[in-house]
């Protein structure tokens, strides 16, 4: 059973317009939530986090939602540009020390 | 933010042979890392956690004695290949956690001939 999903493996999205990417996951123990932006061929990188007790978090273009009811987050990018093209995934984690369950990954890509 | 190296970037190994994978956190201490592989146009497979001084934990269907994970260090944990097969050929990634975070290298490309 797949905790996380990410049910859109690709989006495709105009420069200057938003992206938003969705994750949902069945754990309800989850209390943690990440996004990684991954190239081919490179690690993964770090990019946003939200914690259960929050709903919202801001990073410059970057902001994620968190629907606890719902069980599902999601990953707004604005305004996109033709660089933000990548993998994303998201990420889930049952507290501080617990290990990160990975979705499928989302793949975008932003048209100039 | 916290680097995390991995080394070699890329190997390429005839079948039978062992492999050895180093990943590194560069300016800081991990008492955890974990090892992922990654299979062309899928997500990140957690293979094992590594915990700085103690046995890895493995998860369910990875072979402890085919990947062997030692954790000698605050800053080095490294994962051994043992007998390698074209289907072990993937990108292995490593990751290191720090405080909430966890950081990745930049993985290592293994094909086996």
């Amino acid at each position: 059973d797949q905790q996380v999903k990410q049910n859109s493996p690709s989006l495709s999205v105009q420069e200057g317009r938003i992206s938003i990417l969705n994750c949902d996951y069945t754990n309800s123990m989850f209390d943690y939530f990440l996004w990684y932006k991954k190239y081919p061929a490179e690690g993964p990188t770090f990019l946003i986090s939200i914690s259960s007790i929050k709903d919202k978090n801001e990073d410059g273009r970057f902001t994620v939602f968190l629907n606890k009811s719902a069980k599902h987050l999601s990953l707004h990018i604005v305004p996109s540009q033709p660089g933000d093209s990548a993998v994303y995934f998201c990420a889930a984690r049952e507290g501080n020390a617990g290990k990160s369950t990975f979705g499928d990954g989302t793949t975008l890509t932003v048209k100039p | 933010g916290a680097v995390v190296s991995q080394h070699p970037s890329w190997v390429i190994c005839k079948s039978g042979t062992s492999v050895k994978i180093e990943c590194r956190s560069l300016d800081f201490q991990a008492t955890t890392m974990f090892w992922y592989r990654q299979f062309p146009k899928q997500s990140l497979m957690l293979m094992a956690t590594s915990n700085e001084g103690s046995k890895a934990t493995y998860e369910q269907g990875v072979e402890k004695d085919k990947f062997l994970i030692n954790h000698a260090s605050l800053t080095l944990s490294t994962l051994t290949v043992t007998s390698a097969h074209p289907e072990d050929s993937s990108f292995y990634i490593c990751s290191a956690r720090w405080g909430y975070e966890q950081f990745f290298g930049p993985g290592t490309r293994l094909t086996v001939l």
